[in-house]
């Protein structure tokens, strides 16, 4: 099992719907989960990070922890063109400073 | 992406040679975190460094060496180039929120 795991996609999604992006992770002694956004050709960009289970809400972002199930996703509302990017999950490996990323998931939202 | 200079942004090695990919921040990170990101996967920890003088490896560390004797550079050496470190590369920075700030990418072609 891979430490950090994504479905690679596209997700593709209409103007104005839910976005749901999704990342489980296998080290149980994970704290702290963080969710960057990188368009093509750029450099990854901090989006949202979580430490507690539940929801966590930012703006029409919303990153949702459940540490029991060792998943993390990310909700994005009223999806733009401009959301359209790979967004990548990444997780600290337990008691390291190494921070594991997942593969992203690419998201296309179509006009 | 102020903070975080790589350099250079593209080059192109022949089979065999050596480079160093510079990397400088002015922000006063301790942490700092080398990346390679293959077409289309995520990003693969090469080397990290938690301050100056010390650093440790990542997931990917084979055929790659790095030093830190301040804490403003982080350089990424490759003695011997071969075709499976075609990749882009990736420095980045820590703040103190956890989140990772990374510089624009250097773009490696080995032929």
């Amino acid at each position: 099992q891979k430490e950090v795991e994504q479905n690679s996609g596209p997700l593709s999604v209409p103007e104005g719907a839910i976005a749901s992006l999704n990342c489980t992770y296998s080290d149980r002694g994970s704290q702290s989960f963080f969710w960057y956004r990188q368009y093509s050709g750029k450099s990854p960009e901090l989006i949202m990070f979580i430490y507690s289970n539940g929801d966590k809400e930012d703006g029409r972002f919303t990153a949702q922890l459940n540490k029991a199930s060792q998943y993390v996703s990310l909700l994005i509302r009223d999806s733009q063109p401009s959301d359209s990017a790979t967004y990548l999950c990444a997780v600290p490996r337990y008691n390291t400073d190494k921070l594991i990323f997942g593969t992203g998931t690419r998201l296309q939202v179509f006009p | 992406n102020a903070g975080v200079t790589q350099t250079p942004k593209f080059r192109i090695l022949k089979i065999g040679q050596s480079m160093t990919l510079q990397c400088t921040q002015d922000m006063n990170h301790n942490y700092m975190y080398w990346y390679r990101q293959d077409p289309g996967m995520g990003l693969k920890l090469i080397y990290y460094s938690v301050g100056a003088g010390i650093t440790d490896k990542g997931e990917v560390p084979n055929g790659y060496n790095v030093s830190r004797s301040t804490t403003e550079d982080f350089p990424l050496r490759l003695e011997l180039a071969a075709p499976s470190q075609t990749s882009v590369y990736f420095c980045a920075g820590v703040k103190n929120t956890g989140e990772l700030f990374f510089g624009e990418g250097s773009r490696l072609t080995v032929l």
